[in-house]
């Protein structure tokens, strides 16, 4: 399967814990996105990467927030000291290129429960 | 903040009616408008990206339209089947390389 995958599918953690998520994005593409969903809502940017370089970071995306993509391939989103607000589908996308031209490219998310 | 919005929020069909949807959005620093189909417990996949001004794509029974100096795009499907059910989401491409989804119209088409 050469698609976008993300894990774990399913997180349940206790408020205050740190958890990690994993992104291996389709190899060739150089562009990498993390968004968050809630229900009743789109999907909300929270930031991507061009290759290693992580470009922008959405006003969301608290201190406690942390997104790499150490040597261009997958990426890693970590949620320190965790919330029950954070507690949403997370959606990591990839995409050949810029966005004006190149669809995005989904994995099937990890779903974070914060109890 | 980007505004994009989409209506219906949900919409029940008959199979082999046809519908359409509505995405609206920015209509200045405009770059692309994509469309996409998401089915329960699977990935968001693309149907259309589109970047000029009266753009008309077609995949199937599924067609899209742009009106980029209004600021809005119409998604039709002719001849729903079951299999067409999914939230349909539009997301606004500016030109800052990232793209703001709106919250995507619920079809449910009943046999």
């Amino acid at each position: 399967d050469t698609g976008v995958s993300q894990n774990p599918r399913h997180k349940i953690t206790k408020r205050g814990q740190n958890v990690t998520f994993r992104c291996d994005p389709i190899s060739e593409h150089n562009r990498l996105y993390w968004y968050r969903q809630t229900l009743g809502q789109g999907p909300e940017f929270l930031t991507y990467f061009q290759n290693e370089a992580q470009l922008e970071k959405s006003r969301l995306l608290s201190d406690r927030f942390s997104a790499e993509r150490p040597k261009g391939s997958f990426s890693t989103l970590e949620i320190q000291r965790t919330e029950q607000g954070d507690s949403a589908m997370y959606l990591c996308a990839s995409s050949l290129g810029g966005s004006y031209n190149s669809p995005l490219h989904f994995g099937n998310g990890t779903r974070l429960t914060v109890t | 903040i980007l505004n994009v919005e989409q209506s219906p929020q949900s919409l029940h069909v008959q199979e082999g009616d046809s519908t359409n949807f509505t995405c609206s959005f920015p209509s200045s620093n405009f770059y692309a408008l994509h469309w996409y189909r998401w089915e329960t417990a699977k990935s968001p996949e693309a149907l259309f990206v589109m970047t000029l001004n009266g753009d008309e794509k077609k995949k199937g029974r599924i067609s899209a339209t742009l009106n980029t100096k209004e600021g809005y795009s119409y998604l039709y499907i002719k001849g729903s089947q079951p299999e067409d059910s999914a939230t349909y989401l539009c997301a606004f491409g500016g030109s800052n390389y990232k793209l703001t989804f709106g919250k995507g119209t619920l079809l449910t088409v009943n046999p």
